[in-house]
């Protein structure tokens, strides 16, 4: 199975600040990759799909991008509600593989 | 809208079976891959199954192969997942998740509020 390395697994951010979340494939996924956004007690949303496309009514300050087999979310700038668990999810073979999550809190 | 609606979470007991299913509603069902994915308590996200639009490809996480079996009945809108020879460790929230690909692989984009098993003596 393909191995999604997240990092970092916590994150203390002040709001405005700019933030990037990595995950690294162990293996080559074309740019099957997608970042999901999970509050406590709450289902998982969709963020970022293949690689860079903004999912509808997310707003503009989320931002993806890879290089390679390295996978960057990128927030320019935080904003109250962005605190929060981030995932990625590689969808290119089965079995999909999610990243060990990123927690987003405030400084 | 899209409606993803679990059920047939609970309690069992270690090596017992059990069955979950999903009702959907609001897109058309037989189009799309639908998928399922847990979290343990505390835990991050862990994705346990998929299938594909016409069941011809299904999937499985190493950590369930041989013990679980998903399977859907389009004329139903409905996804099952039946799960057998459970452990401890498959306590969780199961989440039923569509697919954004139209009969083709691509991110989930949709997810129910999931169904808790709890796998415990």
């Amino acid at each position: 199975a393909i191995q999604m390395t997240q990092s970092p697994s916590s994150l203390s951010a002040s709001v405005g600040d700019r933030v990037t979340i990595t995950c690294r494939a162990s293996q080559y996924i074309r740019a099957d990759l997608g970042w999901y956004q999970q509050k406590p007690g709450k289902a998982p949303k969709l963020l970022i799909y293949a690689t860079s496309s903004l999912q509808g009514g997310v707003p503009s300050r989320f931002s993806g991008s890879a290089s390679g087999t390295d996978f960057t979310l990128t927030i320019s700038s935080v904003q109250p509600e962005d605190f929060a668990t981030y995932y990625c999810l590689q969808d290119y073979n089965y079995p999909h593989t999610f990243g060990q999550g990123t927690k987003l809190e405030i400084k | 809208e899209v409606q993803l609606v679990e059920s047939g979470g609970g309690l069992v007991q270690p090596g017992r079976s059990l069955r979950l299913s999903c009702a959907a509603s609001g897109f058309k069902f037989d189009d799309f891959a639908i998928h399922w994915v847990r979290q343990a308590p505390g835990k991050g996200l862990e994705w346990v199954s998929g299938i594909t639009w016409n069941s011809d490809d299904l999937g499985y996480a190493d950590s369930v192969k041989g013990r679980f079996t998903i399977s859907r009945d389009n004329a139903k809108h409905s996804l099952y997942l039946h799960m057998s020879s459970l452990r401890v460790e498959d306590t969780g929230f199961y989440y039923c998740a569509k697919d954004r690909g139209i009969r083709d692989w691509d991110s989930i984009d949709c997810w129910g509020q999931g169904t808790m098993v709890t796998v415990s003596s």
